[in-house]
């Protein structure tokens, strides 16, 4: 079955260091949405990439989709006590089903 | 705030006890889900539901039994649950999209549950 893998599983940074995490898919997305559930709390929604090599920023944070479909990344630019959570990419290939990767967890040190 | 409301948001109950989640949005989305989610994991798809019909079941074990009773409900109905099934159960939304790519999921705050 489809499956989305991620990496790192764990990024310590010194605030204000640069963070980046990764998704693969064994097969090709329509889409792929990005998430950041911070400790103790739950999913909330960053952003959704549907275009082969789309590229979109949000303030310090800036996502990626491949040109293939099949692999996406989030870069987050000097990062903040703020960005601590955890990031996680979500596939679909169509239809409702969604499945996650298994996330970056983030910690910050100030 | 989130736009999802799931109650209660604690429950303990024994392995011989029936339960159920709730889980309620007004943002008219047609889309609603259960995931359930390990600590350190990432949520697992459970059921969703499009317009109100069961639209995909994860091959989740008959003691969880999904319910929407109408467009802004969803209940999670649980019976002799085991002691591996504690886990945070989140609810989620959104609206139905296209066939072809889903829309953002808003979740709730999630059901923490203990299996005694």
């Amino acid at each position: 079955g489809q499956q989305v893998m991620q990496i790192p599983q764990y990024q310590h940074v010194q605030e204000g260091e640069d963070f980046t995490t990764y998704c693969n898919s064994s097969t090709t997305l329509s889409n792929i949405q990005w998430y950041k559930q911070r400790p103790g709390g739950h999913p909330v929604f960053l952003i959704q990439l549907v275009k082969s090599g789309e590229v979109k920023k949000q303030k310090r944070l800036t996502f990626q989709f491949g040109e293939a479909k099949k692999n996406s990344s989030l870069h987050i630019t000097a990062t903040q006590t703020t960005d601590v959570g955890t990031y996680f990419c979500a596939g679909q290939g169509g239809g409702f089903k969604t499945i996650f990767g298994a996330g970056t967890r983030l910690f910050v040190k100030a | 705030d989130t736009e999802v409301t799931q109650t209660p948001k604690h429950l303990v109950m024994g392995m011989t006890n029936k339960k159920s989640l709730k889980c309620e949005q007004h943002m008219g989305h047609r889309a609603m889900y259960w995931y359930k989610q390990k600590a350190k994991k990432p949520p697992e798809l459970m059921f969703v539901y499009s317009y109100e019909k069961l639209s995909i079941n994860e091959s989740v074990p008959s003691r969880f039994s999904p319910e929407c009773p109408n467009s802004s409900l969803l209940n999670l109905h649980l019976h002799a649950l085991q002691p591996e099934d504690s886990a945070l159960y989140l609810c989620a939304s959104s609206q139905a999209g296209l066939p072809t790519y889903n829309q953002p999921q808003h979740f709730g705050d999630g059901t923490r549950l203990s299996i005694l």
